[in-house]
């Protein structure tokens, strides 16, 4: 139990439907992230919030929309996706400039 | 581009076996972390090494830092069947401590046969 919680833990979805990722943390952390990991190639940083604010995009398609309601929550909200888009998506939390404590990861499949 | 590199891709060791494991990077960083990966799990955080000191121990763990090579290693010493998983190294580049902007290398797959 690392204070991060993922759900949900499993999705399978079709490019045309929507769906939500969410990662809740109970670590009072400051910043919080999402990460994808596909295989074969390295973890992504996909967007970076601190203090509920967006500190990074890093060049994320549009089908993909995260929100940040407070500093405990996240969500990463996915709409007409691809199948390359089907990865391991991973959030984590820390103070910012510390190290991160991540969840167990939503493993995302698209039909 | 790439900030964290390891080498080697995959290692197999026997159990009771040292295994080293090689980061390099591309730019100045205010610190240095190694995670590990269990297959389909989250990462968790090893060890973290700032850019101001050399080496760090924490249990069979030693990681060393040579920021003029800009490369770190990672040492587990005693080998485990249970240390068997993947090794990420990460860096956050100097500047960058204000966005949180952490990026890793592809890790080495570790194998520790019983």
């Amino acid at each position: 139990e690392t204070g991060v919680t993922q759900t949900p833990r499993h999705l399978v979805m079709g490019m045309t439907n929507k769906k939500s990722l969410k990662c809740e943390q109970h670590l009072g952390h400051n910043a919080m992230y999402w990460y994808k990991q596909s295989a074969k190639k390295p973890l992504e940083l996909m967007f970076v919030y601190n203090f509920k604010e967006q500190t990074e995009n890093n060049s994320v398609p549009s089908r993909f929309s995260p929100e940040c309601p407070n500093s405990s929550h996240l969500f990463l909200h996915l709409h007409t996706l691809q199948p390359e888009d089907s990865a391991l998506y991973l959030c984590a939390s820390s103070q910012l400039g510390g190290e991160l404590f991540f969840g167990e990861g939503s493993r995302l499949t698209v039909l | 581009s790439q900030q964290g590199e390891e080498d080697p891709q995959a290692l197999s060791i026997q159990e009771g076996e040292n295994a080293t494991m090689n980061c390099s990077y591309k730019t100045s960083i205010n610190n240095l972390q190694w995670y590990r990966q269990n297959s389909g799990r989250g990462l968790v955080h090893l060890i973290l090494i700032r850019s101001n000191e050399r080496e760090k121990h924490s249990g069979r763990l030693r990681v060393t830092l040579d920021t003029s090579k800009k490369s770190s290693s990672l040492l587990i010493t005693a080998s485990r069947a249970a240390d068997t998983a993947s090794y990420f190294c990460a860096t956050d580049a100097k500047g960058s401590s204000n966005t949180g902007k952490l990026i890793f290398g592809q890790g080495t797959t570790l194998q520790v046969k019983p």
